[in-house]
């Protein structure tokens, strides 16, 4: 089975702080989505990222895909509280074509 | 463009009845995918339609069913009930083309199951 493992589970930190989270998998994907959840509404694509070793950024978002492509990484500088939220990572399985999510990153920023 | 409605947002059911949840995909989207999401398991993928076919199906029971209309609607049917079915159940659209798999969801159906 391909899995997404995504770490840390959950992550509590200052208003003005950098963060690195992180969607790893032992399994190569012809690409990657990363969506932000907030409560009582469904995820929200953030970006998608294909080619080894990409850097896409979108304001304070930066997101990496792995060399390999078996990884990423989403890194946010000075969080606001507007972060807030339940991040996801997302892929295809080249098995079955099956879209598989990880369990998501629970990010709150503290004001 | 509008994006994609479920309806209904909130249902309360008691054990073995039945439910039918609904989605409308952003126009011009052909693909149509469910997924289950609790607390301890996170998102895990129901069922794909695309163009009114099952194109891929995840690993849940037969008690989960679901159907795509000609106009890319699609509906979602879970029969007998049981507690563990409470979640927030997920419509998610695509255009469904070869490697364009983002996903753009709806706010979800949140089921309780009594």
């Amino acid at each position: 089975t391909q899995l997404l493992e995504q770490s840390p589970q959950f992550l509590s930190i200052q208003e003005g702080e950098n963060l690195t989270v992180y969607c790893n998998s032992s399994s190569v994907f012809s690409s990657l989505q990363w969506y932000r959840q907030e409560p009582g509404e469904g995820p929200v694509l953030l970006v998608t990222v294909v080619t080894g070793g990409e850097v896409k950024k979108l304001k304070r978002l930066t997101f990496q895909f792995g060399d390999a492509r078996k990884d990423s990484s989403l890194h946010i500088t000075a969080a606001q509280p507007g972060d807030t939220g339940l991040y996801l990572c997302a892929a295809t399985s080249n098995r079955d074509d099956k879209i598989i999510f990880g369990k998501g990153t629970r990010l709150h920023i503290l004001p | 463009k509008a994006g994609v409605t479920q309806t209904p947002r909130y249902l309360i059911k008691t054990r073995g009845q039945q439910v039918t949840l609904s989605c409308s995909p952003i126009s011009g989207h052909r693909s149509v995918s469910w997924y289950q999401q609790t607390p301890g398991q996170g998102l895990q993928f129901l069922f794909e339609y695309f163009s009114e076919t099952q194109r891929n199906k995840g690993n849940f029971p037969g008690r989960f069913s679901g159907r795509q209309f000609s106009n890319s609607r699609s509906e979602m049917n879970v029969s007998t009930l049981e507690l563990g079915d409470s979640a927030l159940y997920l419509c998610a659209s695509s255009s469904g083309r070869q490697g364009m798999r983002e996903q753009f969801f709806g706010p979800g159906t949140r089921l309780t199951v009594l």
